[in-house]
This record gives structure tokens, sequence and C-alpha cells, in this order.
């Protein structure tokens, strides 16, 4: 079993930068084979995958909104940090940091699917 | 990009369900699903097209290849009702599809 918990704040004012933080308790970001994702909801609407961070410290990101975001990790502290710029009211949704266990042949790795999702945490974009 | 079908539908219980998942390319077998309840995360159903997750009730399945694919629910019952994503894991960026919400008839 794999707990991810969110935090960060809950009211962002537009043009500012969202910084969230994924914590996840017990496993070792670097030698467990998983990535971690964020993902978003805006209120009523469909998940948006929005970046993941691999184990081997691979990351990648959605095309739309690349230039506004940036993944990390400590790994002291078992924790993947994600930075959004810029934000706008229409970046007003849940959002979660979720987990993928990793299928690796020698130096190669890959993820599929999503097995642990944390509880979600609303952003609201504001003035 | 991952479009599914249709956007919402109702049905009772005891009815068989299919959802439909359509992928604008080849993503081999690396599509999965999830249920979703209000105000919950959502939560892996099926992975690798057809592959339970530990504890999924057996009357979910999944089928399909290529870029066509297929969530079914045998028996539909009141905990089932619930909005359904596909994703494909094959290529970066992941996505997902739009949704199909589930309502009681």
């Amino acid at each position: 079993q794999v707990t991810l918990k969110e935090s960060g704040p809950v009211l962002v004012k537009p043009t500012e930068t969202l910084t969230l933080t994924c914590t996840v308790p017990g496993f070792s970001l670097t030698n467990a084979r998983m990535a971690v994702s964020w993902i978003r909801q805006p209120p009523g609407k469909a998940l948006e995958w929005l970046a993941h961070i691999f184990s081997n410290d691979r990351k990648s990101y959605t095309t739309s909104l690349k230039s506004r975001l940036t993944l990390s990790k400590d790994t002291s502290k078992s924790q993947v940090v994600l930075i959004m710029t810029n934000m706008d009211p229409v970046d007003t949704a849940t959002y979660y940091c979720a987990r993928s266990p990793l299928y690796c042949s020698g130096d190669s790795c890959y993820s599929n699917e999503i097995d642990f999702w944390g509880q979600g945490t609303l952003v609201t974009v504001s003035s | 990009q991952m479009t599914q079908s249709p956007y919402s539908l109702s049905a009772s219980v005891g009815d068989r369900v299919t959802i439909t998942c359509r992928a604008s390319q080849t993503i081999s077998s690396f599509l999965n699903w999830y249920q979703q309840k209000p105000g919950k995360a959502p939560k892996l159903l099926i992975y690798s097209v057809s592959t339970l997750q530990s504890g999924v009730p057996s009357r979910f399945s999944g089928s399909g290849s290529g870029t066509h694919f297929t969530l079914s629910i045998s028996s539909l019952q009141p905990e089932d009702f619930a909005t359904y994503y596909c994703q494909q894991g094959y290529s970066d960026p992941i996505t997902f599809g739009g949704g199909t919400k589930v309502e009681i008839k």
C-alpha cells in the first residue's frame, strides 16, 4: 500500500506561482521503481495529466503547460514538488499526486497505469 | 488524444453497460480504466487493457487493442454509478479520456 499526500496553498492570486508538495512516506523516491505524477481536475471537468518524475529523475510534462511547470524531488523528505508559474483562474482545480509502478529492463524503464492516488487538494485562483 | 463515448448514460441495476475509448493513434496495450465517485480520487479498475486491479469485482472487464477499447460492466450494481475514465500510458504526455458518467435510470 502506498500513501500519497498533497499539500500547498488553497488560494493563490492571478499571476502568482503555485508550489505543491507530494509526500510519499516510507518510500525511497530514488530506489523504489516508481513514478510520481501530478494530475488536476477543474470542478466538474475531466482529469488532466500534468507531469511525472521517475525514480531515476527522468521527467516529462504535458505539452500545453510545459513552459509553466517544474518538477523536482527531495529524496531526504520523500517529497515531489510541483511548481506552476503565472497562475490564472482557469487553473482552479483539484490537484492530485499519484504513483505509477515502473517496469524496467536494464536501465530502460516505462510506466503505464496509475495505481495509487492522493486525496487531492483544491487550489482556487482568485484575486 | 483519447475519445470516450458516450459522454453519459442512464442504466438500471442489473444492466450490462459498455463504454468505448478510442485513441488517435495506436497505443498497443497501454490502456487503463479508472472509476471516480464525487469528491473522491480516481480508482484504478483495469490496466493493460484487461487486467483487473486487485480487489476489483469480476463484473468489470476490459478488451480491445490498437486504437479501440471497451470497458464493460456485466451487471450494474448500485455502487457502480460513477464517472469512468480511460487513460493511455503508451507515450508521454499521458492522456485521459473525457469521462463517461454512469447514472441511475
